[in-house]
C-alpha cells in the first residue's frame, strides 16, 4: 500500500541548533521524495526534493539524505532560524499512481530565540 | 508566490449547502490536483486531473466532485455539507501529471461549515 510516515510529529530547538526530521515509505514508492514547508495561512511550498540516483542533496541549511535499502529520508536543517518555524512535510510519489504525492502527517518545528 | 491561484480564501456556509471551489493552475501546467487538509487527517489526496481528464482518484467523498475546463482551471464541488467538511482545500499544479514531477500548491480555502 501507499505509506508515509513522519517523525517526530513536534520539533522544538533553540536557535543555531540543527533539527532532523525523519520519514519512512511503503515498498512501492518510487523515486521521488520532496520536502514542503508550511507556514501558518499558507499553502506547503516546495523546498527541496531528492531522487533516488543520488544519496544525499544540499541547498544552502537545508540538506535531504535518502537510504532507498531501510526506506527511509531525512531532511535536515543547520544554523536554525526564528523564520524556519512551521510545519514540514515529507511526501513521495508511488508507481503507477500517476504524478499525486502521498504526503507524512507533517512535523511542527518551532526554533526558539 | 507558486503561481497557482485558489478562490475564494475563505467560505463560510451551512450544513446541507453546496459550494465550488475554484483553481487556476500555473502557466503552462496540465495537470491539476485537489488536496484537503484537517487537522487530524494531514494533507489528503482527493483527486487528480490532466488536460480535462480524471487521472487519479483518492479518498474523495461521493458528494463531492470536480472537472477541468478546456481552459485548465479546476472547481471542486461540494454538496450536502457536514460539519466534518470543514478544512482546508488545496489545489496543486504539475507540468503533465507524470510521477515523479514537481506539485505547486495554491494557498488554499480555508471552509468552514456552521
Amino acid at each position: 500500500g501507499e505509506n508515509v510516515e513522519q517523525h517526530p510529529s513536534t520539533l522544538s530547538v533553540q536557535e543555531g541548533d540543527s533539527a532532523v526530521i525523519k520519514c519512512t515509505y511503503s515498498d512501492s514508492a518510487s523515486n521521488y521524495f520532496p520536502w514542503y514547508k508550511q507556514e501558518l495561512g499558507k499553502g506547503p511550498q516546495l523546498i527541496i526534493d531528492i531522487r533516488s540516483n543520488v544519496g544525499e542533496k544540499k541547498d544552502q541549511r537545508i540538506a535531504v539524505t535518502l537510504n532507498k535499502t531501510a526506506k527511509h529520508f531525512s531532511l535536515h536543517i543547520t544554523e536554525t532560524q526564528p523564520e524556519d518555524s512551521a510545519v514540514y512535510f515529507c511526501a513521495a510519489s508511488f508507481y503507477n499512481q500517476g504524478g499525486k504525492l502521498i504526503f507524512g502527517q507533517g512535523t511542527e518545528l518551532s526554533v526558539k530565540p | 508566490d507558486s503561481g497557482v491561484t485558489q478562490t475564494p480564501k475563505h467560505l463560510i456556509t451551512a450544513t446541507g449547502q453546496r459550494v465550488t471551489l475554484r483553481c487556476s493552475p500555473r502557466s503552462g501546467d496540465l495537470s491539476v490536483y485537489w488536496y484537503q487538509q484537517s487537522l487530524d487527517q494531514g494533507l489528503q489526496f482527493l483527486i487528480q486531473y490532466y488536460n480535462g481528464e480524471e487521472r487519479a482518484k483518492g479518498n474523495i467523498l461521493e458528494r463531492f466532485s470536480a472537472q477541468q475546463f478546456p481552459d485548465l482551471h479546476s472547481e471542486l464541488n461540494l454538496s450536502s455539507l457536514e460539519l466534518g467538511d470543514s478544512a482546508l482545500y488545496f489545489c496543486a499544479s504539475s507540468v503533465a501529471g507524470l510521477l515523479n514531477e514537481k506539485l505547486f500548491f495554491g494557498s488554499g480555502t480555508q471552509l468552514s461549515v456552521l
